[in-house]
């Protein structure tokens, strides 16, 4: 199995600020990753596909980059509704592994 | 717009088997390239692959569940189904039904609201 290593576990930040979380793959996995937001009690839900392409109706605020092991996720200036918990997970081959989370609180 | 809902008891005994249902609404589960799903989460933990199966029927199954694990389409009602044998208290979990909509590589795109599953005596 493809390993999903994400860092940071937690990650505190106040509102307006710029936030990157980083994902490495244990192996290389070109551009399938995928990035989704989970908030409690919710299911996750999609905003980056392919490392870098904004799932529809996602604010333009998230982006992502990378290729082949190595990946981020940020967001340009945090909103009150992104506090949730960020996982990557690679599609390039099954099973479909994910990373372990990013909490991301408020300051 | 497409829709899963997942159905089935909330409470297992071990040993015994979970079966679970998705019922799909929006789409055809025999639609070309589309692939269903179930991701499974158990508590305070992340997100774990459980498996898949493919509009014509093929299917993975994650190594670590496989000998356990069947997954199924059940056309005439659109709705697939997961069926997990002898189940322990490591299969306690919020277990999420998805869709899989861009074929090969691509990302999970619709989740079900998931249901909570529990293996207690």
């Amino acid at each position: 199995d493809i390993q999903m290593t994400q860092s940071p576990a937690s990650l505190s930040a106040s509102i307006g600020d710029r936030v990157t979380i980083t994902c490495r793959a244990s192996q290389g996995i070109g551009i399938y990753l995928n990035w989704y937001q989970q908030k409690p009690g919710r299911a996750p839900k999609v905003l980056i596909y392919a490392a870098s392409t904004l799932q529809s109706g996602v604010p333009s605020r998230f982006s992502g980059s990378g290729s082949g092991t190595d990946f981020t996720l940020t967001i340009s200036s945090l909103q009150a509704e992104d506090f949730a918990t960020y996982y990557c997970q690679q599609s390039r081959s099954t099973p479909y592994t994910f990373g372990q989370g990013t909490k991301l609180g408020i300051k | 717009q497409l829709q899963l809902q997942e159905s089935g008891p909330g409470l297992v005994k071990p040993s015994e088997t979970l079966s679970l249902t998705c019922t799909v609404s929006g789409a055809s589960i025999i639609s070309s390239g589309f692939y269903w799903g179930w991701i499974r989460q158990p508590p305070g933990k992340g997100l774990e692959d459980v498996g898949t199966v493919y509009y014509n029927g093929g299917s993975y199954y994650n190594p670590s569940l496989k000998s356990r694990l069947t997954i199924s389409l059940d056309t005439s009602r659109n709705r697939f189904s997961l069926r997990l044998t002898s189940v322990t208290a490591a299969d306690t979990a919020v277990y999420f039904c998805v869709s899989l909509t861009r074929g090969d590589f691509g990302p999970i795109d619709s989740w079900g609201q998931g249901t909570q599953v529990t293996v207690s005596s």
